[in-house]
């Protein structure tokens, strides 16, 4: 398996731009999580799926960013409109189970100027 | 050591000598624990997982220890090397719960010097 697979690896934009960052999660994991990662907070959880639902959002800072995953081997994180505080770096991690360990992706570098 | 919420520590030591490094978990009903290992410009690789009804779990040339009374959870490196270095992070996890919610802690530099 090539593991999880996210696009685009950079990217750069203009605040107010949307943003539609892209992942492929590994076959057969039931979950798939979006996380961000920034100096200051580390690590965040922003939303996981099980089955191609969202169970918890808790963790999506605010109504700017979505989260959809259209079926099992697909899922997007928009951010709409983007701003400079977004840049970070976002990962993509799947899991087979809940409570198993779950494998990340090699991550988006966004940043908005 | 480490501990969620403070700066990110870091660890120097000597190629081929053991590293241990430490982290202080917060929830007391988190019952599976994972180190990550972070290198530059990738995500985070698993290492070693282990559950709250274990102390010990060895793999190869790493051990992981649980100590639930206080909440401490250790990644001890046997014989470092240079491709070692990168940032190590524990992860908690509450699956007795619903909610599936691995939590991560600010993590530990580990520079390994040849």
């Amino acid at each position: 398996d090539a593991g999880v697979i996210q696009s685009p690896r950079h990217e750069v934009t203009e605040m107010g731009q949307e943003v539609t960052l892209r992942c492929k999660p590994i076959s057969g994991h039931d979950y798939l999580f979006w996380y961000r990662q920034t100096m200051m907070r580390g690590l965040e959880l922003l939303i996981y799926f099980n089955n191609n639902v969202p169970i918890d959002d808790s963790g999506m800072p605010e109504d700017r960013f979505s989260a959809k995953m259209p079926n099992a081997s697909f899922s997007t994180l928009k951010i709409q409109p983007s701003e400079p505080r977004d840049s970070a770096v976002y990962f993509c991690a799947s899991s087979r189970t809940g409570d198993t360990e779950a494998f990340f992706g090699q991550g988006t570098r966004l940043t908005v100027v | 050591g480490e501990s969620v919420g403070l700066h990110l520590p870091t660890l120097s030591v000597q190629e081929g000598d053991n590293s241990i490094i430490n982290c202080a978990y917060s929830n007391s009903a988190s019952d599976y624990f994972i180190w990550y290992k972070q290198e530059s410009g990738k995500g985070p690789q698993f290492i070693i997982d282990i559950r709250s009804n274990m102390d010990k779990r060895q793999g190869q040339r790493v051990t992981v220890l649980l100590n639930k009374t206080v909440k401490h959870l250790s990644l001890q490196i046997a014989a470092t090397q240079p491709g070692d270095s990168a940032v190590y992070f524990c992860a908690e996890n509450n699956s007795g719960g619903s909610n599936y919610k691995l939590t991560f802690g600010k993590g530990t530099l580990l520079t390994v010097n040849p």
